[in-house]
């Protein structure tokens, strides 16, 4: 089946930094989503891409779809410490049930 | 809204016993799924549903059945649990083709934990 290669796997980073992380599929998507994930909460979206080249920011996070439609990048400026949690791209198709393939997800922790 | 509310949170089974997860979601979404968390892999997707009275397969359906009779709830049934079912499942739900302010969005429950020993 389809998959995503999400990367990095973990971050430890100092809060006030910058952080970028990525997906890559062997397969086209119409549709990129970023969620992040609370410690037992499902996941919560934080931006959704539609177009090929779209770049869409959200407060401190900003997303790409990117031009060849087979990769998205998240960047989270200025981290804070509530920006810790598992973020995960996903792609989806745009026809029928408009199923999404996860990315194995981005651990993020903070050192205050 | 409620949103999407999941039942039970947290399930202890032992292996063959049987039962039934429950999502229902009150934002009139017509298209409905059932995911799997393991660790290190992300979400896969068991189940879904792109209206009521239909279900289909995703990418992980063995040992799993569902069931659609409302429109609201979607229902994930485990007949013989096995310790390789142990697993968060979350339910998600989405416009889909019918429209809406954002009819590709899927918006998750909060998750349930199944534990089979």
């Amino acid at each position: 089946g389809q998959q995503l290669n999400q990367s990095p796997q973990s971050m430890f980073i100092q809060e006030g930094e910058d952080v970028s992380m990525n997906c890559t599929s062997s397969s086209i998507f119409n549709t990129w989503l970023w969620y992040k994930q609370d410690p037992g909460e499902g996941p919560v979206l934080l931006i959704a891409l539609y177009k090929a080249g779209e770049l869409t920011s959200n407060g401190r996070l900003t997303a790409q779809f990117g031009i060849t439609r087979k990769d998205s990048f998240l960047n989270i400026s200025a981290s804070i410490p509530s920006d810790v949690g598992i973020y995960f791209c996903a792609g989806q198709g745009l026809q029928g049930a408009q199923k999404l393939v996860f990315g194995q997800g981005t651990r993020l922790t903070i050192n205050p | 809204n409620a949103g999407v509310t999941q039942t039970p949170k947290f399930r202890v089974l032992k292996t063959g016993q049987s039962m039934t997860l429950l999502c229902a979601q009150d934002m009139n979404h017509e298209y409905m799924y059932w995911y799997r968390q393991d660790p290190g892999m992300g979400l896969r997707l068991i189940h879904y549903s792109v209206g009521e009275g239909t279900t289909a397969k995703g990418e992980v359906p063995d040992g799993y059945n569902v069931s659609r009779l409302k429109k609201q709830n979607f229902l994930l049934g485990l007949e013989s649990a096995a310790p390789s079912q142990t697993s968060v499942y979350f339910c998600a739900s989405s416009y889909g083709l019918a429209g809406g302010p954002e009819p590709r969005t899927q918006y998750f429950g909060p998750g349930t934990r199944l534990l089979v020993l």
